[in-house]
């Protein structure tokens, strides 16, 4: 089935403690992307990449890392989390020349 | 990037057509019009998308008028199942990421 899979679906932590969350499609997508949806904001990307070992910064860039070693894979790094970055995040990834992105399952991240 | 506008929420009951509307009338030559559909903590998921006229498929129609400053989603006879918040957007086409705004909750009672 295609589609995209992140782990983990939730998760609690606690401010400056590392972690990544995975990201991961089976569609041979070239394009992949982070999202982080939070009430009365939307979804705003994070950072998208073009292709393996293409990145750049989206719109909310700042706290977060990303890196694109293969195509299937994208993970989203927080080195240092802090409580700000509580929120539910989306990754996607779309075909060249398609418009049309699939999401994710998302994963709901509380830092405390 | 066009903005867009749309209702905040709307209603209506199982087995009726529902048509949700979205202004944007800054919209570029070259934009596309999508709309996402996202049930309570899941993905957006793709409904449909067009440029211009009708575009029908076995989910929605999609309805743009000429002056493209406007489209209208329409979902035929829904159900409840339907009850989720509609996106519209619109898109510059190769674009590398999507711009959502509050989007349109649509509750469907029995």
């Amino acid at each position: 089935e295609a589609q995209v899979t992140q782990n983990p679906r939730y998760l609690i932590t606690v401010t400056g403690k590392k972690l990544t969350v995975t990201c991961s499609q089976n569609m041979n997508h070239e394009y992949m992307s982070w999202y982080r949806q939070d009430p009365g904001l939307g979804l705003r990307q994070i950072y998208y990449s073009m292709n393996v070992e293409v990145t750049d910064k989206g719109d909310v860039p700042e706290g977060y890392k990303v890196s694109r070693k293969e195509k299937r894979n994208f993970p989203l790094i927080l080195e240092s989390p802090s409580p700000n970055q509580t929120s539910l995040y989306f990754c996607a990834s779309r075909l060249a020349g398609s418009e049309t992105q699939y999401f994710g399952p998302g994963t709901r991240l509380l830092v405390l | 990037l066009a903005k867009t506008t749309q209702p905040i929420s709307m209603d209506s009951y199982e087995g009726q057509e529902v048509n949700i509307t979205c202004s944007h009338n800054n919209i570029a030559t070259n934009d596309y019009i999508t709309w996402y559909q996202q049930f309570p903590s899941q993905g957006p998921r793709f409904i449909i998308q067009g440029y211009k006229t009708k575009v029908t498929n076995e989910v929605a129609s999609l309805f743009i008028p000429a002056d493209r400053k406007s489209s209208t989603l329409s979902l035929p006879r829904v159900s409840l199942s339907d009850t989720a918040v509609y996106y519209c957007l619109v898109v510059e086409g190769g674009a590398d990421g999507l711009t959502f705004g509050k989007g349109t909750h649509l509750i469907i009672q029995p």
